[in-house]
């Protein structure tokens, strides 16, 4: 079955850039929604944002100035750059399946943004 | 931005009882686009409904999903241990951002 796995620094400075990679194995990567939703104890769940496999795609609108979602199919791996990041952005990252509701969820990484 | 307001905040029940969660949107969530989620410790959240009663793939019947327009219930007929979690609904209508409500944590 579908499986994602999210990768990348646990440990971003404050006005650095997040960069995270989710790869997806077991299924194909094409005709898809991929979504990354995060998750903190002050804010709960919050959606991010999600691109279709052609590269389209959808932020939430209190991200969009820092937030950059790309996808390669070549790699089966979907990517988030989230910029000038704050304490605010740290955060448990999940990547799912789905443009909206996601049926498949990665194990999610802690981001934390500290100095 | 549609809030979700879930309720309880927490519901302390036992195996065998049935649970009946809450989920209020701030305004009508188009086309019922809406999902509830089931999350436990150091777990990703797991899809149990989307479209507000479409069950996912494996969840038992004993859960189901209703609702319409602003208020929307899950409801867990007869409780077994496992289904002791917190439990999200989420929209994802016309407007932007796709929300969360904050949680129903169902506890022994």
């Amino acid at each position: 079955q579908v499986q994602l796995q999210e990768s990348g620094p646990g440990l971003v400075k404050p006005s650095e850039t997040l960069a995270l990679t989710c790869t997806v194995s077991g299924g194909s990567i094409s005709n898809l929604y991929w979504s990354w939703v995060r998750q903190s104890p002050e804010k709960g769940l919050e959606w991010i944002g999600y691109i279709y496999y052609t590269g389209t795609t959808n932020y939430n609108p209190s991200l969009e100035s820092r937030l950059t979602i790309s996808v390669d199919t070549s790699k089966s791996q979907i990517y988030l750059k989230l910029s000038s990041v704050t304490a605010a952005d740290t955060a448990v990252y999940y990547c799912g399946r789905g443009g909206w509701s996601l049926d498949v969820w990665g194990q999610g990484t802690l981001v934390t943004v500290s100095s | 931005e549609i809030v979700l307001t879930q309720s309880p905040g927490t519901l302390s029940l036992s195996p065998g009882e049935r649970a009946t969660l809450s989920c209020r949107a701030s305004q009508s969530v188009n086309s019922n686009h809406l999902a509830w989620y089931q999350q436990k410790p150091g777990q990703a959240p797991r899809l149990l409904f989307y479209e507000v009663s479409s069950r996912a793939t494996g969840v038992p019947d004993r859960f189901s999903g209703s609702g319409s327009g602003t208020d929307f219930t899950l409801t867990i007929s007869r409780l077994e241990p496992d289904d002791f979690a917190v439990y999200y609904c989420q929209q994802f209508g016309a407007s932007l951002p796709y929300t969360f409500g904050q949680g129903t944590n169902l506890e022994i």
